[in-house]
């Protein structure tokens, strides 16, 4: 089966900037997350989907970063203007349902100058 | 809230040597854990997991073991190949939709020819 997908693979942007990245899970995978990996890092919840639906955005930086799924397929995870610190990879990742195991994509690596 | 502590960060062993990785996590209720392989660029791949319901897991050279009095596991690697290594994180996660995956902050394993 195809894996999940993730576009762009790496961004340069400055600072202020605004930023997205795509993300396209495995077909018929319900639940969608997005994780944030910070060098030398393990990855950290952003945002999880359940279909189109917010289960726990409680880590998302809501004042600068934001995601959709609106038809609970794809997903955008926004940033919005950018910062120094958000500098990261950014992990998409997808399961059937929510227990099953995570499948991730190959990342999005953002640097900002 | 919830944190998983993971040690060490750094590990080099030579070939054909076992290769111990522990954590630790806080959440008491947790009952899910995971265990996520990443090579140098690569996206994180579930290598191992286990359940509460079960103190050790084997698969071939891989083998968790998980003390929910002391609420530690540990990922045991035996005869260690070159292939192995990688940084690896271990997980942890209540098995309810509300609660989410925390990873510890890895490992890098090297192992030596």
């Amino acid at each position: 089966e195809a894996g999940v997908a993730q576009s762009p693979r790496y961004k340069i942007i400055e600072k202020r900037q605004s930023v997205a990245f795509w993300c396209n899970p495995i077909s018929g995978h319900a639940t969608l997350y997005w994780y944030q990996q910070i060098l030398g890092q393990g990855p950290k919840l952003l945002i999880q989907f359940q279909n189109n639906g917010v289960v726990d955005d409680s880590q998302l930086p809501k004042d600068r970063f934001s995601a959709e799924r609106l038809k609970g397929v794809d997903s955008t995870l926004k940033i919005q203007p950018a910062k120094l610190e958000d500098s990261a990879v950014y992990l998409c990742a997808s399961s059937l349902v929510w227990r099953n195991e995570q499948y991730f994509g190959p990342g999005t690596r953002l640097t900002v100058t | 809230g919830e944190n998983v502590e993971q040690h060490p960060s750094t590990l080099s062993v030579q070939e054909g040597d076992s290769a111990v990785i522990k954590c630790t996590y806080s959440d008491s209720a947790s009952n899910y854990f995971p265990w996520y392989k990443q090579e140098l660029g690569k996206r994180p791949q579930l290598i191992i997991d286990i359940r509460s319901n079960v103190g050790e897991k084997k698969d071939q050279r891989i083998a968790v073991t998980l003390n929910k009095t002391a609420k530690h596991f540990s990922l045991h690697i035996t005869e260690t190949q070159p292939e192995d290594s990688a940084v690896y994180f271990c997980a942890a996660r209540r098995m309810d939709s509300s609660y989410k995956l925390i990873f510890g902050s890895g490992t890098r394993l090297l192992v030596r020819p």
